[in-house]
């Protein structure tokens, strides 16, 4: 079974600019979830799409940043204009609902790294 | 609101040596807890999770936790560390509701000397 993959790996934009990153969940996962770290900092949540419902956008910092989950397959999150401080690891992760209220634990990719410069 | 504390940024032992790295949580029910791994080049790979039952839980790569309440705590531990253990380490809380939005430490980075 494929795991989460994310896309690019590594990013380094200007800023100003617009970048868009891409997750691919694990197949028939319903949750899907985007965390960012800002370097030496935490992991922190920015928000969770139930299929293609987003069902908590309330770590999203700005409306700079918008996330798609057309279909409830893949998801994107965009950033534009980019600003210095959007520079971090983006990560990706998927679980799957079972029954109501319950999900399984949630798997990881390995991130998309955004240098903004 | 939820917590995390990871106190030790990083943490150097021998190989072969016992591993304990500490988290405690704020949480105000009974929390589900997991500890991630990332090791270099590598996405967060999950050791191991506490849901209920039983408060000491067997991971994989020879790790385990125990859930002490009267503590808020969650430590890792293994008995025998191997160079391939040297990674970032990442203790998390989540709800215990199904929607999970996890809360992470700041992350314990493990060094193994030979």
């Amino acid at each position: 079974e494929a795991g989460v993959t994310q896309f690019p790996s590594h990013s380094v934009i200007e800023k100003g600019q617009t970048v868009t990153l891409r997750c691919d969940p694990i197949s028939g996962h319903d949750n899907l979830y985007w965390y960012r770290r800002v370097m030496g900092k935490e992991i922190k949540f920015l928000l969770h799409f139930v299929k293609e419902s987003k069902q908590d956008e309330s770590g999203m910092p700005n409306n700079r940043f918008l996330a798609e989950r057309t279909g409830g397959t893949y998801s994107t999150l965009k950033v534009q204009p980019a600003e210095l401080e959007d520079s971090g690891v983006y990560f990706c992760a998927s679980s799957h609902k079972i029954g109501t209220g319950a999900s399984t634990e949630q798997y990881f990719g390995p991130g998309t790294r955004l240098t903004v410069t | 609101a939820q917590s995390v504390t990871q106190p030790d940024i990083h943490i150097t032992v021998s190989e072969g040596a016992s591993l304990e790295l500490r988290c405690n949580y704020s949480y105000g029910a009974t929390p589900y807890l997991f500890w991630y791994v990332q090791s270099p080049g590598q996405g967060l790979q999950l050791l191991l999770k506490y849901f209920s039952g039983d408060t000491l839980v067997q991971g994989i790569k020879g790790f385990e936790a125990e859930f002490k309440r009267s503590q808020s705590s969650f430590n890792l531990r293994k008995p025998s560390v191997h160079w391939s253990d040297a990674a970032e380490y990442f203790c998390a809380v989540g709800s215990n509701t199904g929607f999970q939005k996890l809360v992470f430490g700041t992350g314990t980075r493990l060094l193994v000397s030979p």
